[in-house]
């Protein structure tokens, strides 16, 4: 079955910074990559996506990039502000069965 | 997401007690899931539902049972709940794209 594995599991950084959050997986069928951003206390929310006919993808300061061959996928964000700080999953569906990683704490200090 | 419910919000047991949380929506999805968070550990899939009559296992579905009761209706109860149980659970709901998280179920087992 999938295996996602995702990395660092914190990260800080000064507000402006970029932040860069790293997964890997192990299915060759997967084919579609969310990303979801978890606020303290609340549910997973979706932030961005990438499907594995494309490499990357960018939404304001939030890009995602896919390597297909290395099988490893990436959450960039930039300019990062207070309001950034949260966990970060990644995802990874193989056959519509999600498995996640162990998610991203990430903190932004001003 | 009111479109996705769970209940209870929260529920504190003890050893050995039966317990049923429940999960509606109303995205008119196929595909349903229950996961688990705990911390360090991201979201464990227990079990999931492509329609009414299919049930799969997931990673960790040792001591959980599901029921699919219809298409917006999918339930997961701990027979014999015991105290590794204790955790946060997410329902979440796919129309085959990304998926949608219900609130989430925070349970104690004492």
């Amino acid at each position: 079955g999938e295996n996602v594995e995702q990395h660092p599991s914190t990260l800080s950084v000064q507000e402006g910074d970029s932040a860069v959050i790293k997964c890997t997986y192990s299915d060759s069928a997967s084919n579609y990559f969310p990303w979801y951003k978890q606020e303290l206390g609340k549910r997973p929310q979706l932030i961005i996506d990438i499907r594995s006919n494309v490499g990357e993808k960018k939404d304001q300061r939030i890009a995602v990039t896919l390597n297909k061959t290395a099988k490893h996928f990436s959450l960039h964000i930039t300019e990062t502000q207070p309001e950034d700080s949260a966990v970060y999953f990644c995802a990874a569906d193989s056959w519509g069965k999600f498995q996640f990683g162990a998610g991203t704490q990430v903190v932004v200090t001003p | 997401d009111a479109d996705v419910t769970q209940t209870p919000r929260n529920r504190i047991t003890k050893t050995g007690k039966r317990i049923m949380l429940e999960c509606s929506q109303t995205k008119g999805h196929d595909r349903m899931y229950w996961y688990r968070q705990d911390p360090g550990l991201g979201l464990r899939l227990i079990y999931y539902s492509f329609d009414v009559k299919d049930i799969n296992k997931g990673e960790i579905s040792d001591g959980y049972s599901v029921s699919r009761q219809a298409q917006a209706k999918f339930s997961l109860s701990l027979e014999s709940a015991i105290p590794n149980q204790t955790a946060l659970y997410f329902c979440a709901t796919s129309g085959g794209a990304s998926v949608f998280f219900g609130p989430g179920t925070r349970l104690t087992v004492l």
